[in-house]
């Protein structure tokens, strides 16, 4: 596997607080992504990156947002977190060889 | 704007049955299209991908196929078991690879 771990793997946070999620990969990928799986709504991409420090908005970006200052290690921050951004949050690298997805095992946050 | 749909939303089979899970995209100018399990609380663990330039990938049990004027692919499961049970998603990469479309997913289940 891609060797990816996310952290936490469960948050219970208060609206209004900063939350930070990590994803580790240790494989050197150069691609990160960052999407929400909501009920009704299924997979929609957050952010993603491209290699260290060059990062774009994907569809649901308003309220987030990522830094990638190693390449082994990509941050989601909810800046002010809403009950609207309780999900659960998955990590993915892309292989750069078949462009092929390779998932985290989550963060399931919820906002009181 | 590519769309991704997966019907049916739901299937039930008895154990033994071989089964076919639909996948339809309306633009056929994919880079690659991939089928993902997921099993509830879990995240998505990468079953088949298929290049544009293939037409189906097998693995043990599992068979895809891709049909890009059709705008379709399936996921064909041989001697369905219990521990099949899970949703299925596809996913495709329009051409590029840098962004991607998930379907809402199949939830499959293989009653014993």
């Amino acid at each position: 596997d891609a060797g990816i771990t996310q952290s936490p793997r469960h948050k219970v946070t208060e609206t209004g607080t900063p939350v930070t999620l990590r994803c580790h990969q240790t494989e050197n990928h150069r691609y990160m992504y960052w999407y929400r799986q909501d009920p009704g709504h299924g997979l929609r991409l957050i952010h993603y990156s491209y290699g260290v420090k060059d990062t774009d908005k994907g569809e649901v970006s308003d309220g987030y947002s990522v830094s990638r200052s190693k390449t082994e290690d990509f941050l989601l921050t909810l800046e002010s977190a809403t009950s609207s951004q309780t999900s659960v949050y998955f990590c993915a690298i892309k292989e750069t060889t078949n462009y092929g997805y390779t998932f985290g095992s989550g963060t399931r946050l919820t906002v009181v | 704007k590519q769309e991704v749909t997966q019907i049916p939303a739901a299937l039930s089979v008895p154990e033994g049955e071989n089964l076919v899970l639909n996948c339809s995209f309306t633009d056929s100018a994919i880079y690659n299209l991939q089928w993902f399990r997921q099993d509830p609380g879990k995240g998505l663990t990468s079953l088949l991908l298929i290049q544009s330039s293939q037409r189906e990938q097998t693995s043990g049990r599992l068979n895809a196929s891709l049909d890009k004027s059709s705008g379709r692919s399936t996921l064909y499961i041989a001697a369905s078991q219990p521990g099949d049970s899970a949703t299925y998603l596809c996913a495709v990469d329009n051409t590029g690879g840098f962004k991607t479309i998930f379907g809402a997913g199949t939830r499959l289940f293989v009653k014993a």
